[in-house]
């Protein structure tokens, strides 16, 4: 199983601000890591997959660094709809695991 | 539209059993690798298994924590993917998402969509 350990577990951040979310594999993953935002409520929604790639309709603000075992998620400019909790996944392995979150809130 | 509609949650005693099922609509399921994924009360994320799509073989791999207790299966001429869950536990209680993984020429993929969830709750 492949570890995925994400810090900081909460961020507080104003709106406008820039916030940087860290994720990091036990191993390996390559660039097979995909991050998710999910709303109290609802269920994930995917933001970018492929460590870098954002997916069909998630705005420029978001975008997603690194390879092998460090990973980071920027929100260039935080909006008020960015608050939310962000998780990281890796798919490199077929036991596909979640880091635990990082709730970013509104400071 | 792509749509996920998870049913079948609920209570269940400790030791029991439930069947979740999740209606597709929208895509091709035929050739969707489908998985599980839950969520403990205030808690992450957690992926329960798959079942590749029949052209990848059908197969199915777990997670540890349910290997051995839950199965899933998929009725593709229903377009319907179903969790059986079979000597359930406290720690089982979460809310169960279907979601379909992006596999590409059979690598592991994310998940894109996801089902509104169905809450499980194992409890005496």
């Amino acid at each position: 199983e492949i570890v995925m350990t994400q810090s900081p577990a909460t961020l507080s951040v104003s709106p406008g601000e820039r916030a940087t979310l860290s994720c990091r594999a036990s191993q390996s993953v390559s660039s097979n890591l995909a991050w998710y935002q999910q709303k109290p409520g609802q269920a994930p929604r995917l933001l970018i997959y492929g460590a870098s790639t954002r997916a069909t309709g998630i705005p420029a603000r978001f975008s997603g660094s690194g390879s092998g075992t460090e990973f980071t998620l920027t929100i260039s400019s935080l909006q008020s709809e960015d608050f939310a909790v962000y998780y990281c996944q890796q798919y490199n392995n077929w036991w596909l695991t979640f880091g635990g979150g990082t709730k970013v809130e509104i400071k | 539209e792509v749509q996920l509609v998870e049913s079948g949650g609920g209570l269940v005693k400790p030791g029991g059993s439930l069947r979740l099922s999740c209606a597709a609509s929208g895509f091709t399921f035929s050739n969707a690798w489908m998985s599980w994924v839950r969520q403990a009360p205030g808690k992450g994320l957690e992926w329960v298994g798959r079942i590749k799509s029949k052209t990848d073989g059908g197969t199915t791999d777990y997670a540890a924590p349910v290997k051995g207790r839950f199965t899933i299966s998929r009725d593709d001429s229903k377009n319907t993917l179903y969790l059986q869950m079979n000597s359930l536990k406290t720690e089982d209680t979460a809310v169960y998402y279907c979601t379909t993984e992006a596999s590409v020429a059979g690598t592991f993929a994310w998940f894109d969509p996801w089902g509104q969830g169905t809450l499980v709750t194992v409890s005496s």
